[in-house]
């Protein structure tokens, strides 16, 4: 079955450090998107993303953050200066056009020091 | 506002049926999505509803009422392997989630 691939499975940064969350959605997806769980509490949505271009994101997802699709097949997420509350695990999801449910990557979990 | 609600945790025995609720108020809603979630695992799609009714999948069934911002997730035939948290997530706009907190779900021999 197709997956959703995330590296590196966890990430040990100090805080300040810019980081880079690394995702290959499945290839015949459209959509992708970016969610984070900081532990405890529920999934919370950062941003979607579409015909290279971000389509929504949430007021989490401010200046600090960024999302590119370099070469058509990464899906790359950006910290630029990590605080101590970006500590989380990070999923990355895409889906068809359909409205069929999304696929998870296993996520990265992201320890700001 | 965006607001999903759902028990914090509930505990059923290996066999049995187990009925998790969520209501939720969610603007330009789409549809209504369950997940299963393995402590440090990501979530996995089980089932969803656009339209009012039950939607039958196996040993899960979930079931929608638009007009009451109510859904269930029905599990039946409970094994161990289910213990995990069950999250109902709403979707709207561009098909993002909103989640709920999720429910933590033991299943007992």
């Amino acid at each position: 079955e197709p997956e959703v691939t995330q590296t590196p499975s966890h990430q040990v940064t100090q805080m300040g450090q810019e980081v880079i969350l690394r995702c290959v959605p499945i290839s015949n997806h459209l959509y992708f998107y970016w969610y984070r769980q900081i532990l405890g509490q529920k999934v919370e949505f950062l941003v979607s993303f579409y015909n290279n271009e971000i389509s929504e994101k949430s007021e989490i997802f401010d200046d600090q953050f960024s999302v590119e699709r370099p070469d058509g097949s990464n899906f790359t997420l950006k910290i630029r200066s990590t605080k101590l509350e970006d500590s989380a695990m990070y999923f990355c999801a895409s889906r068809t056009d359909s409205l069929y449910g999304y696929t998870f990557g296993s996520g990265t979990r992201l320890t700001v020091v | 506002g965006q607001n999903i609600d759902q028990p914090t945790e509930m505990t059923a025995t290996e066999g049995a049926i187990v009925q998790i609720n969520c209501t939720y108020q969610t603007s330009g809603f789409n549809g209504l999505f369950w997940y299963q979630q393995h402590a440090g695992e990501a979530p996995t799609f089980l089932s969803y509803n656009v339209l009012d009714g039950l939607e039958e999948k196996g040993r899960f069934s979930s079931f929608l009422s638009r007009s009451k911002g109510y859904s269930y997730l029905l599990l039946k035939e409970l094994q161990m392997k289910d213990s995990a948290s069950y999250l109902c997530a709403a979707t709207s706009g561009t098909y993002k989630y909103i989640f709920g907190t999720g429910t933590r779900l033991k299943v007992l021999a």
